[in-house]
């Protein structure tokens, strides 16, 4: 079965300073992958996904995530911080299930910015 | 266009109650889905419909919940009786072609507390 691990839990980070969010999935076979942003009392948000070729994505907001294969990976990263970037973020991946795509999402990353 | 729409936003009940809550997913979106959110975790997919028909259930409790989607727009699920583990965000989203990775888009949530 596929699944989706992120190790951090929360990770506080000063604003200006880079950040890297990690997640890993398991699948044993191709598949699609997803970051979702979730401010609080909203729903998730799509940040940006990998479907197929290059394996570096941008957001329009200055997140980037990049795939690699060998290491089942798809860590998120920006170069310097703002206070509205504090929000839960999940990494999910999507299985073929029965003809038809199905999300599986991690336990979430909580980004906290401070001044 | 406009986004996934949900109703109530928030719900407050007492153990052994009923519930409802109902989904407007964005027009054209043939893919309707129902996670349920705890507190501290990823979303957990219920139930998935393509159409009116459904494509996944496996993870539904259907001694207590349930889901209908006539017509294949609109979407309810009911919750008969509420248990007091089921306090959670529950999130609807919509998604217009899943198979060729077309992300899903989610609504804000109805956040349920059982009392």
């Amino acid at each position: 079965a596929q699944s989706v691990t992120q190790l951090d839990s929360q990770v506080p980070v000063f604003e200006e300073a880079p950040v890297e969010l990690r997640c890993n999935y398991s699948s044993s076979v191709s598949v699609y992958l997803f970051w979702y942003v979730q401010y609080p009392n909203q729903g998730l948000q799509l940040l940006l996904k990998y479907l197929s070729g290059s394996t570096l994505v941008e957001s329009i907001n200055g997140f980037e995530a990049e795939f690699n294969k060998s290491q089942t990976s798809f860590h998120l990263r920006k170069p310097s911080v703002h206070i509205s970037d504090t929000a839960e973020y999940f990494c999910a991946v999507s299985v073929l299930n029965t003809g038809f795509q199905k999300l599986v999402f991690g336990t979430g990353t909580r980004l906290l910015v401070s001044p | 266009e406009a986004g996934v729409a949900q109703s109530p936003r928030y719900k407050i009940i007492e153990k052994r109650q009923s519930v409802a809550f109902w989904c407007n997913p964005i027009s054209g979106h043939a893919t309707l889905y129902w996670y349920q959110q705890i507190l501290g975790q990823g979303p957990k997919l219920l139930i998935q419909f393509q159409n009116n028909g459904v494509v996944d259930d496996s993870q539904l409790p259907k001694d207590r919940f349930s889901a209908e989607r006539l017509k294949g727009v609109d979407s309810t699920l009911k919750i008969q009786p509420a248990k007091l583990e089921d306090s959670a965000v529950y999130l609807c989203a919509s998604s217009l072609d899943p198979r060729s990775g077309q992300p899903q888009h989610f609504g804000d949530g109805t956040r349920l507390s059982i009392l």
